[in-house]
Order: C-alpha cells, then sequence, then structure tokens
C-alpha cells in the first residue's frame, strides 16, 4: 500500500499569515493517463471533511484561491497564502492512484 | 442540492451485524462511483470500499474485508453497506461520499452515521 506522510502534524497560524502544509506518498502518484492522484481535505470541527484540491492543482468550484496545491511524483504542497479565521481544522492528503485509497494522517491547523 | 444522508448506525455487540443507508439525491445517482469513508473519534480518515455507477467494480479497505458488503440500489438512489463479524475496532463514524471522477475525487460527504460495538 502506498505511505502517505504529512508535515508538520499541527502549526499554529496567525490570521493573514501564510501557511504550508507538506504530504509526502512512499510510491510516486503519476498515473500513466499522465494525471496525478493526490487530493487534499479540509474537516472542520464538528464537520464532514470536504474537498479543497484534486488532482495536484485543481482547486474544486467554490474553493477560495488562496488554497493552492502544488508538487508532483511523490512531493505535494497545500498552501494557504494569507489564512482566515474559517480555515481552522483538519487538512489530510489523500492517494488515489491505487487500492486502497490512503489519506494522510491529518495535520491540525490551529488560528492564533 | 447534492444530499447524502446516511442511516442505520446504533451500538452493537461484537460479533453482530448491522447495515448503513446512504440516501443520495440531487445528483445522477446511477452515473456516480460511491464510497464509504470511516473515522475513529478524534483519529484520521479510513477509505473503506468504492463502488462503481453498476455495481460491478468493488473494493474494500483490508480491515474490513470478507466482513463488509458495499451495494446500491440505482432505482432508490440509495448506498449499503452490510456489516457483519463487527469488532470493537469497527467502531467510527461512517461517511459516504460521492466520487466526481471516480477517482477519489470525493466531492460530497454525508454528515455521517455513528457506529459502536461493544459490549
Amino acid at each position: 500500500d502506498v505511505v502517505m506522510t504529512q508535515t508538520p502534524l499541527s502549526l499554529s497560524v496567525t490570521p493573514g499569515q501564510p501557511a504550508s502544509i507538506s504530504c509526502k506518498s512512499s510510491q510516486s502518484l503519476l498515473h500513466s493517463d499522465g494525471k496525478t492522484y493526490l487530493y487534499w481535505y479540509l474537516q472542520r470541527p464538528g464537520q464532514p471533511p470536504q474537498l479543497l484540491i484534486y488532482e495536484v492543482s485543481k482547486r474544486l468550484s467554490g474553493v477560495p484561491d488562496r488554497f493552492s496545491g502544488s508538487g508532483s511524483g511523490t512531493d505535494f504542497t497545500l498552501k494557504i497564502s494569507r489564512v482566515e479565521a474559517e480555515d481552522a481544522g483538519l487538512y489530510y492528503c489523500m492517494q488515489s492512484i491505487q487500492f486502497p485509497r490512503i489519506f494522510g494522517q491529518g495535520t491540525k491547523l490551529e488560528i492564533k | 442540492e447534492v444530499q447524502l444522508l446516511e442511516s442505520g448506525g446504533g451500538l452493537v455487540q461484537p460479533g453482530g451485524s448491522l447495515r448503513l443507508s446512504c440516501a443520495a439525491s440531487g445528483f445522477t445517482f446511477s452515473s456516480s462511483d460511491m464510497n464509504w469513508v470511516r473515522q475513529v473519534p478524534g483519529r484520521g480518515l479510513e477509505w473503506v470500499s468504492d463502488i462503481n455507477p453498476a455495481g460491478g467494480n468493488i473494493f474494500y479497505a483490508d480491515s474490513v474485508k470478507g466482513r463488509f458488503t458495499i451495494s446500491r440500489d440505482n432505482s432508490k438512489n440509495t448506498l449499503y453497506l452490510q456489516m457483519n463479524s463487527l469488532r470493537v475496532e469497527d467502531t467510527a463514524v461512517y461517511y459516504c461520499a460521492k466520487d466526481l471522477t471516480g477517482w477519489g475525487c470525493f466531492d460530497y460527504w454525508g454528515q455521517g452515521t455513528l457506529v459502536t460495538v461493544s459490549s
């Protein structure tokens, strides 16, 4: 199975400041179809997860443009350009190049 | 508006069975790949199972293989998860999720239903 490793596991950010989360996979997530199957989800407290980014860098419709995803192969990053209070929660990366789908451990973002 | 409404959770003894349902509306259910994802309270997300639109391609996590069965009734716009031989470690909130592309792009999630396995 693919192993997904997120760092850091927690971070505390002042509103208006940037934040960055790293996600590394044990295998390349680049498929032969040319797509890279890496996703980012946010789970706010008491809520189900919501999709933010799919295929590394594509924002789901309605996701603020302060969220951006980048990376390739096995190394990926989610960046928030200017953190807002509503961004607090747990962030998960997930791979879907193969079954089983595997989530990272989660990164808790706290707003100072 | 897309809605996914899980039901069927509850308290069950180890070794028991439970069937979860996920009623879908607001999209073409019969064309959508569907999944179950679970979360132990206070812990991370664990993918459980995937079923393609026709129900012919099914995948499971090793932790539930042979005990859980995913199925769907496209005439009723409903996804199911039959859970047998339940273990304490199956205790979790179970979410159903719609997959936009069939490649793990879970664009809509239900609110979840809590399954507690305890004696």
